[in-house]
């Protein structure tokens, strides 16, 4: 089935020690997104990119980035992870933004 | 600012009764409007969706009703089941915005009981 999926389901990182989310696709989708999810709160969106173009959001932090080395994978490094981004972070893929499908998340325990 | 916003952020139901989650917005450029639902440890699946050009989009036990006037749009879900029991989020999109990026609602938790 096409599917998006992530790895790892759940992830504890040391504070300030880098960790990176992995987030691929089998849809061929264009568009990926990353969405911060923090408990009973709305997912929030990081960042997307449209094809090869990068859209960061006003309010992300500096801490987060994102690569797209290629249209099925995407990745969301934390640069120093602070105990303020123990959260689920949702990766979707859309085509044009149409289709919008969700991966299954990651659980990130910031220790 | 919340410019899509769940109110409720639970519901009880009984089985075989309606369920109604309501939703209301803001950004008067939203066109496209989604429901998802999600159970814990997975990620949101896609429920009923309805274009700002409708008022009503049903899909089996699901129907999605929208007043664009009062910026406010509602899930019924009839009869309810158990198995309903989730996180129903609602979203929503501006075309014209690059990537058609969702903004979404805080979450209703739905208990259907037995």
């Amino acid at each position: 089935d096409a599917m998006v999926i992530q790895n790892p389901r759940y992830q504890v990182t040391q504070f300030g020690k880098p960790v990176t989310l992995s987030c691929s696709q089998t849809l061929n989708h264009n568009v990926m997104y990353w969405y911060q999810q923090k408990s009973s709160q709305a997912p929030k969106l990081l960042f997307h990119y449209y094809d090869k173009d990068f859209n960061n959001e006003a309010d992300t932090p500096d801490n987060f980035q994102s690569r797209r080395p290629n249209t099925s994978f995407c990745f969301l490094d934390i640069r120093s992870p602070g105990l303020g981004d123990a959260a689920m972070y949702l990766c979707a893929t859309s085509r044009d933004g149409y289709g919008y499908t969700f991966g299954s998340g990651t659980r990130l325990t910031v220790v | 600012d919340q410019q899509v916003k769940q109110n409720s952020p639970s519901l009880s139901v009984q089985e075989g009764r309606i369920s109604i989650l309501n939703c209301d917005y803001t950004n008067s450029m939203f066109d496209y409007f989604l429901w998802y639902k999600k159970y814990p440890a997975e990620g949101p699946t896609f429920l009923i969706s309805i274009s700002s050009i409708k008022d009503k989009n049903e899909d089996g036990r699901f129907t999605v009703f929208l007043n664009k006037s009062a910026k406010h749009l509602s899930l019924h879900i009839v009869p309810s089941q158990p198995g309903d029991s989730a996180v129903y989020f609602c979203a929503a999109s501006a075309e014209e915005t690059s990537g058609s990026r969702l903004t979404f609602g805080e979450g209703t938790q739905l208990t259907v009981n037995p």
